[in-house]
């Protein structure tokens, strides 16, 4: 069974970078799969911030592209997201998810339980 | 970018009861459509992938059907622990993105 769990700062100031880790266990982050983030503002939906391949490879919201950079730790086990010049817009419960994928299928088939990070001074 | 809509916000059903919702895309998205439930401060949990697989322990009670940019979520008879929050989302693959629904918040009638 796949788990994920997310860490990092819970606060960050305004202009600043937020820097967040998933631990993935229980699997291989190594495996042919894609590795995501979601966030959801309080009371709102969901949105895709980005995801990233055991290789490196990168695909990201076009929305957020400009500030997000995520990248891969395999001998950790664990990937990253940083996400620079935030707002109070980017306060958010922040998910790490693993893609699954059949032939051109994808969906995110495990989750972690998710971390608030609050922008505010 | 294919925008999701999701319909109806809200749906008020009793126990027992079947419950329909509703996901439109405004582009074809074919079958690249899944349905998460997500309870108050909980994580989304995958229910149907391809439009209309079940993922591993999903009870039977879930089924999703549609194709193309009109697709439904059906749970044929409620049980409590079904009040919840749904969410539809798409895949597409080129460029590489993925887009969630709005939301249907599914309560107790």
């Amino acid at each position: 069974q796949v788990q994920l769990q997310e860490s990092g700062p819970g606060l960050v100031k305004p202009s600043g970078t937020l820097s967040l880790t998933c631990g993935v266990s229980g699997g291989s982050i190594s495996s042919s799969n894609w590795w995501s983030w979601v966030r959801q503002p309080p009371g709102k939906g969901l949105e895709w911030i980005g995801e990233i391949y055991l290789t490196g490879s990168t695909n990201y919201n076009p929305s957020l592209k400009s500030r997000v950079t995520m990248s891969v730790d395999k001998s950790k086990t664990q990937f990253s997201l940083k996400l620079t010049s935030v707002t109070a817009a980017d306060t958010a419960v922040y998910y790490c998810a693993r893609v699954g994928v059949q032939w051109d299928l994808h969906y995110f088939d495990y989750w972690g339980q998710g971390t608030l990070v609050t922008v505010s001074s | 970018e294919i925008v999701m809509t999701q319909s109806p916000a809200t749906l008020s059903v009793s126990p027992g009861e079947r419950a329909t919702l509703s996901c439109r895309a405004s582009q074809s998205v074919s079958s690249n459509l899944a349905w998460y439930q997500q309870k108050p401060g909980q994580a989304p949990r995958l229910l149907i992938y391809g439009a209309s697989t079940r993922a591993s322990g999903i009870p039977a009670r879930f089924s999703g059907g549609g194709s193309g940019t009109e697709f439904t979520l059906t749970i044929s008879s409620l049980q409590s622990e079904d009040f919840a929050v749904y969410y539809c989302q798409q895949y597409n693959n080129w460029p590489p993105g993925y887009t969630f629904g709005q939301g249907t918040k599914l309560e107790i009638k």
